[in-house]
């Protein structure tokens, strides 16, 4: 089955930089690419997603790589306001079967 | 986007006693639910999954007998845990797979999530 791991468990940044979530997945047949954001104590949202058709997806100040060859994706996020503090979880599946999540990255943005 | 509401958001049982977590998509048809399990500062571990009126699927390790899940109509699934006790104390997310024939069909959408605390 599909295993995903995600890096780095923790991230601080300092406001105003960039944060970069990677992650890889192993099963080829995996073709949709998640990510949701969990703030402490609430339900993980959907942030952006990607499917393998394209290489990346940008949504204002979030954008996403996808690397099927190398089956890893990544997580930019520009310009990064204390808000953004959260776990991001990624996610792979084969499009409308179960998800696999990631383990989670712990992202905190420093005033 | 879609709505899932998920009651009760905290609980607090005494050792064997059964608690109950609803789940329910407030805007649309769910055919498939998930129930998820999060230890502090860890993943979302999936439990099983739920197709309406069939039985739930069930992930390796996890006890049918103990964690049960009722998928009784598109909006609505439940999970009851049986003579909770202490390790049972977790987080519980419910997720709900979206609306069918539309192009958001498969975005899952989170629950608020139920605290347990086993006494």
């Amino acid at each position: 089955g599909e295993n995903v791991e995600q890096h780095p468990s923790t991230l601080s940044v300092q406001e105003g930089d960039s944060a970069v979530i990677k992650c890889t997945y192993s099963d080829s047949a995996s073709n949709y690419f998640p990510w949701y954001k969990q703030e402490l104590g609430k339900r993980p949202q959907l942030i952006i997603d990607i499917r393998s058709n394209v290489g990346e997806k940008k949504d204002q100040r979030i954008a996403v790589t996808l690397n099927k060859t190398a089956k890893h994706f990544s997580l930019h996020i520009t310009e990064t306001q204390p808000e953004d503090s959260a776990v991001y979880f990624c996610a792979a599946a084969p499009y409308g079967q179960n998800f696999v999540f990631g383990p989670g990255t712990r992202l905190s943005v420093l005033p | 986007g879609a709505v899932v509401s998920q009651h009760p958001s905290w609980v607090i049982c005494k050792s064997g006693t059964s608690v109950k977590i609803e789940c329910r998509s407030l805007d649309f048809q769910a055919t498939t639910m998930f129930w998820y399990r999060q230890f502090p500062k860890q993943s979302l571990m999936l439990m099983a999954t739920s197709n309406e009126g069939s039985k739930a699927t069930y992930e390796q390790g996890v006890e049918k007998d103990k964690f049960l899940i009722n998928h009784a109509s598109l909006t609505l699934s439940t999970l009851t845990v049986t003579s909770a006790h202490p390790e049972d104390s977790s987080f519980y997310i419910c997720s709900a797979r979206g609306p069918t024939k539309t192009i958001a069909k498969n975005i899952q959408y989170f629950g608020a999530g139920t605290r347990l605390s086993v006494l």
